[in-house]
């Protein structure tokens, strides 16, 4: 129980074009989604939070035009990377919250961005 | 106040030993500390998780001490694997925002 799916695993894309990444919770309903960002050897960095319905709250110093976050429905939550640069290239993670109560974050594997 | 601590950095340990890594924090409205690990290339993975007011929680090998007055908490891995070699993080939570604050990670391995 309790997973999390993020499609695609990995995507290279152009400089300039842009990115969508899906995060879906499989076997439950997520009334909260979290993205992440992890460069290589180094820990999670919060982006934002995504709510069913409503606007994503971002972190301090994430570009939320850059960085736009739906939350469609309580098991699917997309993060589309807009106009995208080799500095955007990075490991991209989804987490959900439901399945085990509010302080229980279960995480999809990743999606690997690179942006030539 | 929002940081958690994490070391060391990285451990090595022979099959059989005990694997520790530590963790502290200044913030004493979190209340909730989980602890994940971490292969390359995936998503982070839930092992263990303690609330404040316990101060030992045992699960299969893993072992989370939690020292309240100190702000510490630490994972034990008893009887470490060669398949435990990843990285392990730390984090912490509060009930108001649910946020995740990781530790910096420590990359474990286990030596055959």
């Amino acid at each position: 129980g309790a997973v999390v799916s993020q499609h695609p695993s990995w995507v290279i894309c152009k400089s300039g074009t842009s990115v969508k990444i899906e995060c879906r919770s499989l076997d439950f309903q997520a009334t909260t989604m979290f993205w992440y960002r992890q460069f290589p050897k180094q820990s999670l960095m919060l982006m934002a939070t995504s709510n069913e319905g409503s606007k994503a709250t971002y972190e301090q110093g994430v570009e939320k035009d850059k960085f736009l976050i739906n939350h469609a429905s309580l098991t699917l939550s997309t993060l589309t990377v807009t106009s995208a640069h080799p500095e955007d290239s990075s490991f991209y993670i989804c987490s959900a919250v439901g399945a085990g109560g509010p302080y229980e974050q279960y995480f999809g594997p990743g999606t690997r961005l690179t942006v030539t | 106040q929002q940081q958690v601590k994490q070391s060391p950095q990285s451990l090595i340990v022979q099959k059989g030993g005990i694997s520790i890594i530590n963790c502290a924090y200044e913030n004493t409205a979190f209340d909730y500390f989980p602890w994940y690990q971490q292969f390359p290339g995936k998503g982070p993975a839930l092992l263990i998780a303690i609330r404040p007011d316990v101060s030992e929680k045992k699960e299969g090998r893993f072992t989370i001490s939690f020292n309240k007055s100190a702000k510490q908490f630490s994972l034990h891995i008893m009887d470490s694997q060669p398949g435990d070699s990843a990285t392990y993080f730390c984090a912490a939570t509060t009930s108001g925002t649910y946020k995740y604050i990781f530790g910096t990670g420590t990359r474990l391995k286990v030596l055959a």
